[in-house]
Order: C-alpha cells, then structure tokens, then sequence
C-alpha cells in the first residue's frame, strides 16, 4: 500500500486560497489520488480524485505533481465550513484493496 | 434519498459482551465498507461486502465479522468486546468495487466499559 504524509494541521483566514499537500512517493502508477474530508462530528465525504491530470470540480482543485509523487488540494476561497480533517488517500480505480485513511491534515479556518 | 444511514447512533456496553450495528447503502449502492475511527485518528478500514460476500480485510481479528443482505444491507459484528473497541464505527457504501466516490453514514459511537 502506498504510504502518505500530510500536515498535521494548517491554518487559513476565510476567504483566502488553501494549498493542503499530500506526499505520496510510493504510489503505484495506477493508483488514483482520492481526497475526502471529515467535518467535526460528521463522516468522511468525498471531495476528489484524479490520475494525472489537475482536475477540478465545485468543491476543490486537485494539483498533481509530474512524477505523481506528491498532489496538492486547493480550496479557493476557504469558509468556516471548510474547517476539517483532510485525508489524502492512493486507491486503485478497482476494488478487493485495503483503504488507509492516515491521520490527514486538520484545517483551521479563522474568521 | 436519505444517503447511506446507521444505527444506532451511540451504543454503551461493557467488556466482554457482544455488539451489532447496522448500516443502510444509499439507494443505488450494492457495496458495503466498514471503518472504525478511534479517537484523533484517521478511519482503519475493517472489511468490503460486496454482493453478500467478504471481499476485503483489514488488519481486525476474527472477533470482528459482517453480513450482507440482498438489500445491501449490512450489519457489523463485535464479540467479545474489549475496551480498546470504544470508536467511531463508519459505514460507506458506493455503487459496485469502484472506489470513485465512497458515501459514508454519520457512524455509530461504541463506548466499552
């Protein structure tokens, strides 16, 4: 299983862009970047995936690096709401495989 | 549609006794994954059920087990509870193996005494 390593936490004032990292140097070539994000008191829920390519959707933008060792997740313009765990997760696109969530980024987002 | 829901939603038992809890896919899902989250920590996935049958484990005992309905429910088993069992207990469902989206409940909370 690819191993990845996040912040433990950042912080970013509202309304201003967040850049959350995610190295993930073991990935396989296979491996989609999924990223899901845990509210306090909530489960996780979805926010993206991708291969290769930046991709983006109404959430968040997903950064890939060129060697698809590390990827970066913006949030661009960060609301209370945002304030969250954020995990970044190497899946295949296929099932029968064990997800490793990590211990993710906490964001703080100030008023 | 009600999305993927759990129950119960807080559950207290003591070590040693045995625990069920249940967990309803959103409509259209037929996969089933179990997580457990201590506290401060990040989800450890338990198991996968996909048509009615284990498709993948975790690093859980034997104490640890499921079912799958022909509804796609599903419910989580705990024997012989320990107090390192006290979680968050998440079910996720998604439509088929892919793992393109996973849609989790708000989880079960286990206190073991």
């Amino acid at each position: 299983d690819a191993k990845t390593t996040q912040p433990n936490s950042m912080e970013s004032n509202e309304e201003e862009p967040v850049h959350l990292p995610c190295n993930h140097s073991t990935i396989s070539g296979t491996d989609y970047i999924h990223w899901y994000r845990q509210l306090p008191s909530q489960g996780p829920e979805y926010v993206i995936h991708g291969l290769t390519s930046n991709v983006n959707n109404r959430m968040a933008s997903l950064a890939i690096a060129e060697d698809r060792k590390s990827s970066t997740l913006i949030l661009h313009r960060a609301t209370l709401r945002d304030a969250a765990v954020y995990y970044c997760i190497p899946l295949n696109s296929g099932g029968y495989q064990k997800v490793t969530f990590g211990t993710g980024t906490k964001l703080q987002v100030i008023p | 549609d009600a999305g993927v829901t759990q129950s119960p939603t807080h559950l207290i038992k003591t070590r040693g006794q045995q625990v069920t809890l249940r967990c309803s896919p959103k409509s259209g899902h037929d996969t089933v994954s179990w997580y457990q989250q201590a506290l401060g920590q990040g989800p450890q996935f338990i198991f996968q059920y996909y048509e009615e049958e284990e498709r993948q484990r975790g690093n859980f005992p034997d104490r640890f087990s499921g079912h799958q309905f022909p509804n796609y429910s599903s419910e989580l088993n705990v024997n012989a509870l320990l107090l390192g069992d006290s979680a968050l207990y998440l079910c996720a469902s998604s439509p088929g193996l892919t793992w393109e989206t996973q849609y989790f409940g708000p989880g079960t909370r286990l206190l073991v005494l």
